[in-house]
């Protein structure tokens, strides 16, 4: 099993440019989400979802949009990136509540300049 | 947003010495604590997740306590390795189910 997986690692966008990020996981767990990790502070949730189909906003969803169309795929968009999008983003799920360890795919490094 | 604290920042020890750090959290509506090990270049991975209070788990030389009518949690590594070398993170659940993370304690095991 590959467990999470995240495409691309890298990523250079230039201000006002979009980008998907895709996170797919082959543990066929219900709650998938996004987080962004910043110098200095925790990691931060985006959005999640609790289910194909379905998704909600995080503590930080300003600039961002997600999309579940399939159980094992949670995208990641930046309609128009801005230089205070840099960072790393972080993709888990977990297998049905948040009771259950949240399993973490590679990161993301993007960069906006 | 939960306010989760997480003492010491950093800290160095030598190899064989015992260590413990702190998760303070709002001891109100308490759902679970996760505890996380971030090593550098990696991803977080789970080390335990707790939800009674006096709860102790233990994986190896690595355990931990909950305390939930006070807010804290302590995890305690016996004997550091280098190994052990990572950021620990800890993370309460929300009422909304997810996870507020702080910003996690940097161990650094000397040899």
């Amino acid at each position: 099993n590959a467990g999470v997986t995240q495409t691309p690692k890298f990523r250079v966008l230039k201000t006002g440019q979009s980008m998907t990020l895709l996170c797919a996981q082959d543990m066929n767990h219900e709650y998938m989400y996004w987080y962004r990790q910043d110098p200095g502070m925790g990691l931060r949730l985006i959005h999640y979802s609790v289910g194909e189909g379905t998704t909600a906003k995080g503590e930080v969803p300003d600039g961002y949009n997600v999309s579940r169309l399939k159980k094992q795929n949670f995208l990641l968009g930046l309609e128009s990136a801005a230089p205070s999008q840099t960072s790393v983003y972080f993709c888990a799920s977990t297998a049905t509540s948040s009771y259950n360890e949240q399993f973490f795919g590679p990161g993301t490094r993007l960069t906006v300049l | 947003i939960l306010n989760v604290e997480q003492s010491p920042q950093s800290l160095h020890v030598q190899e064989g010495d015992s260590t413990n750090f702190t998760c303070s959290f709002p001891s109100s509506n308490f759902y679970a604590l996760h505890w996380y090990r971030w090593e550098t270049a990696k991803s977080p991975e789970a080390l335990f997740v707790m939800t009674l209070n006096g709860d102790e788990k233990k994986k190896g030389r690595i355990s931990a306590t909950l305390n939930t009518k006070e807010g804290y949690s302590y995890l305690y590594i016996k004997g550091s390795q280098p190994e052990d070398s990572a950021t620990y993170l800890c993370a309460p659940v929300s009422g909304a189910n997810n996870l507020f993370f702080g910003t996690g304690t940097r161990l650094t095991v000397i040899p």
